[in-house]
């Protein structure tokens, strides 16, 4: 049971460039999650998404695009890197939508954008 | 909307000493409250929560008790140890459901033998 697991680790683009970041969970979760951590500003939702193929807008949606094909993956895209971009991207995951459930995080995902 | 404010970092401890991070929240009314540890080079894992007003939520020897009247969550360890070392954040659910969860900005912890 691995959790939630990220690919890459760790990313270098150039201004413009494009990349997709992949997130997977194998623990049947219905309720996934990405998030970027900024220095100084904790973490801030990108997207969500409630079910196999939703996907929703969360705090900071502008410049990405996700995608949920399959329950246990959500995908994250970046089209036209800037260097605003530049961030750790965490994948979470919950069970339930309701405000008491645990939500479990990846490892994180360090870009850099030049 | 919902949002969280907690103590700035750094913090600096000796192994054994006390330790309080402040957290207070603004909500509608009485959502949960969580704290969130973060150790160097992984992603974030759950500490503790408290659910309902008065609960008090513990874990690992941390304790926070989640407070109406003033509006605070803080997290207290007695006694510190060098495993300790992380950022911890306190977080609350955001508005529209789905458990999308607002963070603080994390306050850092360095704990010295």
């Amino acid at each position: 049971n691995a959790g939630v697991t990220q690919t890459p680790k760790f990313r270098v683009l150039k201004t413009g460039q494009s990349m997709t970041l992949l997130c997977a969970q194998d623990m049947n979760h219905e309720y996934m999650y990405w998030y970027r951590q900024d220095p100084g500003m904790g973490l801030r939702l990108i997207h969500y998404s409630v079910g196999e193929g939703t996907t929703a807008k969360g705090e900071v949606p502008d410049g990405y695009n996700v995608s949920r094909l399959k329950k246990q993956n959500f995908l994250l895209g970046l089209e036209s890197a800037a260097p605003s971009q530049t961030s750790v991207y965490f994948c979470a995951s919950s069970s339930d939508p309701t405000s008491t459930d645990t939500q479990y995080f990846g490892p994180g995902t360090r870009l850099t954008v030049l | 909307g919902n949002s969280v404010t907690q103590m700035e970092g750094p913090v600096t401890l000796s192994e054994e000493a006390f330790l309080t991070i402040n957290c207070t929240y603004t909500a509608t009314g009485y959502p949960s409250l969580f704290w969130y540890v973060q150790y160097p080079g992984e992603g974030l894992q759950l500490l503790l929560k408290a659910t309902k007003a008065d609960d008090k939520g513990s874990n690992k020897g941390f304790e926070a008790t989640y407070r109406k009247e003033t509006t605070s969550f803080h997290l207290e360890k007695g006694s510190v140890q060098v495993s300790d070392s992380a950022v911890y954040f306190c977080a609350l659910p955001g508005s529209g459901g789905y458990n999308k969860l607002i963070f603080g900005a994390g306050t850092r912890l360095a704990v010295h033998p």
